[in-house]
């Protein structure tokens, strides 16, 4: 089964500065996507940015980018020029078939000013 | 464009009830999943229903159920309530399913149970 792994519970962030969320995933299939979602007190969950396998490039929207390493199983976010309503709880998602998505246990990203 | 809309948005119930949860999707999405999230384990996939169908369901007992109507939108039911289905159910819809249709989530339900 796949798993989602994110060993940060908890980071903190100047405002401004740059930040990196990581995220390891665990599987035997070789066609499959990632996404980094937030969800702030409101609840309700955000995509913030999405990975397909098969791509090479690191995907990036506008301060988000990702570092996608396949063999390693790795794919880290990194927020720049962090603002204070980057502050949420980050979810790593592992997607494989249909909208069926493994996700990690969350990172908490509060940012300072 | 309307976004994913979850009814109600608080919920208690005691043990032993039955529960109605209600997501209407995003206008034209035909695709409609359905998570718990608890503190304990966290987000866990329940079901995904497309075009009335369910496609996918995740390791929840037969207590859980739903299903999908002509204009997509999509109830679950929780039968038989435990102390421990008290969880956020998010609703999330998306036009198609797969890496090319993401998902668009709710706010979702906050069921206490006691």
């Amino acid at each position: 089964a796949q798993t989602v792994t994110q060993s940060q519970p908890e980071m903190s962030v100047q405002e401004a500065e740059t930040v990196t969320l990581s995220c390891t995933y665990d599987t035997s299939e070789n066609n499959y996507y990632l996404f980094w979602y937030k969800q702030p007190p409101s609840r309700q969950m955000i995509l913030v940015i999405r990975q397909e396998a098969y791509k090479q490039q690191n995907a990036t929207e506008n301060r988000f980018s990702v570092n996608f390493q396949k063999a390693a199983k790795s794919f880290s976010l990194k927020i720049s020029d962090s603002q204070l309503g980057d502050t949420a709880m980050y979810f790593c998602a592992f997607g494989e078939y249909g909208n069926k998505l493994v996700f990690g246990a969350g990172t908490i990203l509060r940012v300072k000013s | 464009k309307a976004g994913v809309t979850q009814t109600p948005r608080y919920l208690i119930k005691t043990r032993g009830q039955q529960v109605t949860l209600s997501c209407s999707p995003i206008s034209g999405h035909r695709s409609v999943s359905w998570y718990q999230q608890t503190p304990g384990q966290g987000l866990q996939f329940l079901f995904e229903y497309f075009s009335e169908t369910q496609r996918n369901k995740g390791n929840f007992p037969g207590r859980f159920s739903g299903r999908q109507f002509s204009n997509s939108r999509s109830e679950m039911n929780v039968s038989t309530l435990e102390l421990g289905d008290s969880a956020l159910y998010l609703c999330a819809s998306s036009f198609g399913t797969g890496e090319n249709s993401p998902l668009h989530f709710g706010n979702g339900t906050r069921l206490t149970v006691t």
